[in-house]
């Protein structure tokens, strides 16, 4: 399966900034997926970061509160933007392994904190 | 009702002892289901796959899936303190490819 690296492992901002996080996987890929992990809550799905279009979001998350690039089959971001505490969290991305139904690969998450 | 449910414990059992960790859920398009582990710090990695109804073994792990009754299991034989993880339940079906998660369960085992 797909290895993914993810930066920065955690980060700790202050409220308002934006913060970019990168995902990068070994293997061409052609959806990526970006998830929200609060405490006590369920992986949320964002969106899917699909290579040459826009990315898709998911009901609850805005393209201008988390702007996502997807240049090519291998890279993503993901931008928090205008970050207050309620963004703190971790944030997962994740590619399919070999077809999505067969479950996906994660990478190891970016913890936010927002202060 | 949430579409899948998953008792968020924490569960604390000693070493050897066999685990049971369970999910339902809501939606009868689910068709494949799986379960992740999740160390702390980590991100989820994916330890058993399921398509329909039936068993699946490996090594220490059977998952079950029960479409009947929409309830889902994982058993850990033999549980060892490496065992010690969060382990999350999620199923998707059909064209949709999305992945539905339950909340978790932390799991402690105490050698």
């Amino acid at each position: 399966s797909a290895v993914i690296s993810q930066k920065p492992s955690r980060d700790i901002c202050q409220r308002g900034t934006s913060l970019t996080i990168q995902c990068q996987v070994d293997s061409q890929v052609t959806m990526m997926f970006w998830y929200r992990q609060q405490p006590g809550q369920s992986l949320t799905l964002i969106a899917t970061a699909n290579q040459g279009s826009e990315a898709t979001y998911e009901s609850g998350f805005v393209i201008d509160k988390f702007p996502i690039s997807r240049p090519n089959l291998t890279f993503s971001t993901l931008t928090v933007s205008n970050m207050s505490p309620e963004d703190s969290s971790i944030y997962l991305c994740s590619v399919g392994r070999g077809g999505a139904n067969y479950g996906y690969t994660f990478g190891s998450g970016t913890r936010l904190t927002v202060v | 009702q949430k579409e899948v449910e998953q008792d968020p414990g924490p569960l604390s059992v000693p070493e050897g002892a066999i685990v049971s960790l369970n999910c339902t859920y809501s939606n009868s398009a689910f068709q494949y289901f799986m379960w992740y582990r999740q160390y702390s710090r980590k991100g989820p990695e994916l330890l058993m796959y399921t398509y329909s109804s039936g068993n699946k073994e490996d090594g220490r792990f059977t998952a079950q899936v029960d479409k009947s009754s929409k309830y889902i299991s994982l058993f850990i034989r033999d549980s060892q303190p490496s065992d010690s993880a969060t382990y999350l339940c999620a199923m998707s079906g059909g064209s949709n490819y999305k992945l539905t998660f339950g909340k978790g369960t932390l799991l402690t085992v105490n050698p």
